[in-house]
């Protein structure tokens, strides 16, 4: 069973579109994210929620909208995708938001934007 | 804004040989994790580290956060091509944000 599920792996789209990726957690956790990371392999949290509540919210672009209808699942929608947009997306659990958080992975989503 | 810096970034190796990676920052954290990536896969969390002093070992790979809790090391013993990946060391907050450094990347060759 895998613990933290998004799909879709690979995404290739063009420049305006708007696409969404969606993630799973069969783990029990009460806090999810979503990172970006960039060719350079810098990872930067870009959303988190816990408990379907959103608690960290960094500068990201409006374009970008988090959804979490439970505690189970966070998607993430992008609006007229940009060039810029292209990174590996990965969604996260851990048990709680605290000092002591471990981040459990997805495998990530490949964005191409053209 | 905390930044983790890694050092070095890249490092490529004899299988055998021993090394060691640092994380550095001017910031204190309430913890600091070590995380491993292999190439189109998630980062997987190796080991936390709380206190102060604090060592871990974990097999061939012993952890070290400082004494202030500003930086950690981790150092691999004997390394092996199965060690091969990203290392990511990251920071956590009491507001449960974590920072990630700019990574390691490791190479090992048989």
């Amino acid at each position: 069973d895998t613990a933290v599920s998004q799909t879709p792996k690979y995404l290739v789209t063009q420049m305006g579109n708007d696409k969404s990726i969606k993630c799973e957690q069969n783990l029990g956790h009460d806090t999810m994210y979503w990172y970006k990371q960039d060719s350079k392999k810098f990872l930067k949290i870009m959303f988190s929620y816990n408990n379907k509540e959103l608690i960290i919210n960094e500068t990201v672009p409006n374009r970008f909208s988090p959804k979490s209808p439970d505690k189970a699942h966070l998607n993430l929608h992008i609006n007229s995708l940009e060039l810029g947009d292209s990174a590996v997306y990965f969604c996260a659990s851990s048990p709680r938001a605290g000092w002591d958080e471990k981040l459990f992975f997805g495998s990530g989503t490949q964005l191409s934007v053209l | 804004t905390q930044l983790l810096e890694q050092s070095p970034q890249f490092l490529s190796i004899q299988e055998g040989e021993n090394l060691t990676v640092y994380c550095n920052s001017s910031s204190v954290f309430s913890s600091l994790q070590w995380y491993r990536q292999e190439p189109g896969e998630g980062p997987v969390l190796l080991v936390t580290v709380v206190t102060g002093g604090e060592v871990k070992k974990l097999k061939r790979l012993t952890f070290q956060f400082g004494d202030a809790r500003k930086d950690s090391s981790l150092h691999i013993t004997a390394a092996q091509p199965g060690d091969t990946g990203l290392y990511l060391c990251a920071g956590a907050t009491n507001a449960g944000k974590s920072t990630f450094g700019d990574g390691t990347t490791l190479t090992v060759k048989p």
